[in-house]
């Protein structure tokens, strides 16, 4: 399979514990995009790479939340001291660069839960 | 008012029904639109995307953009029971890279 790739696909952490989760994305694609979804809405914005640069966060995205992809290729997205309203699904998307593309294909998804 | 409004539905329809599911937008610098398609629990598919006003058709989808009207839609023919899924509208600017997302439209196709 050659799609976007997220692990684990599910988390269920205790409040103020860290969690990290990790996208792969289509190989030939040079951005890399993270979201989160929660119960009813459509996804949010978090933040996107260009390779390995972070060109894009947004205010959704807490001190809290840190979003790397070191090499260009993988990314991980890390949460610390997390709270109960971080609960949500966290998308991964992936994508090619250029006037006219971008589109964008979607992960399954991590599913996390803070207890 | 946010970017994009989309109607929440739910929606139900019978088996055969032709399906209309629309946006509104506000941002009239979004030049990129696109349809998705989620189930359940997983990540969402596209459908669709479209570049500026007019229609595109792939099998038994059409999507049509009005600029003018700021007003996106996506026309399902032929609805199937698995057709059932929530329908997400996105678009982005020619300047940004993420999308904006409207709330989904919850969809049952009914055997």
């Amino acid at each position: 399979d050659t799609g976007v790739s997220q692990d684990p696909r599910h988390k269920i952490t205790k409040r103020g514990q860290n969690v990290t989760f990790r996208c792969d994305p289509i190989s030939e694609h040079n951005r890399l995009y993270w979201y989160r979804q929660t119960l009813g809405q459509g996804p949010e914005f978090l933040t996107y790479f260009q390779n390995e640069a972070q060109l894009e966060k947004s205010r959704l995205l807490s001190d809290r939340f840190s979003a790397e992809r070191p090499k260009g290729s993988f990314s991980t997205l890390e949460i610390q001291r997390t709270e109960q309203g971080d609960s949500a699904m966290y998308l991964c998307a992936s994508s090619e660069t250029g006037v006219g593309t971008n589109e964008q294909f979607f992960g399954p998804g991590t599913r996390l839960t803070v207890l | 008012q946010k970017e994009v409004e989309q109607d929440p539905g739910p929606l139900s329809v019978p088996e055969g029904a032709i399906v209309s599911l629309n946006c509104t937008y506000s941002n009239s610098a979004f030049q990129y639109f696109m349809w998705y398609r989620q189930y359940s629990r997983k990540g969402p598919e596209l459908l669709m995307y479209t570049y500026s006003s007019g229609n595109k058709e792939d099998g038994r989808f059409t999507a049509q953009v009005d600029k003018s009207s700021k007003y996106i839609s996506l026309f399902i023919r032929d609805s199937q029971p698995s057709d059932s899924a929530t329908y997400l509208c996105a678009m982005r600017s020619r300047s940004q890279g993420n999308l904006i997302f409207g709330k989904g439209t919850k969809l049952s196709v009914k055997p």
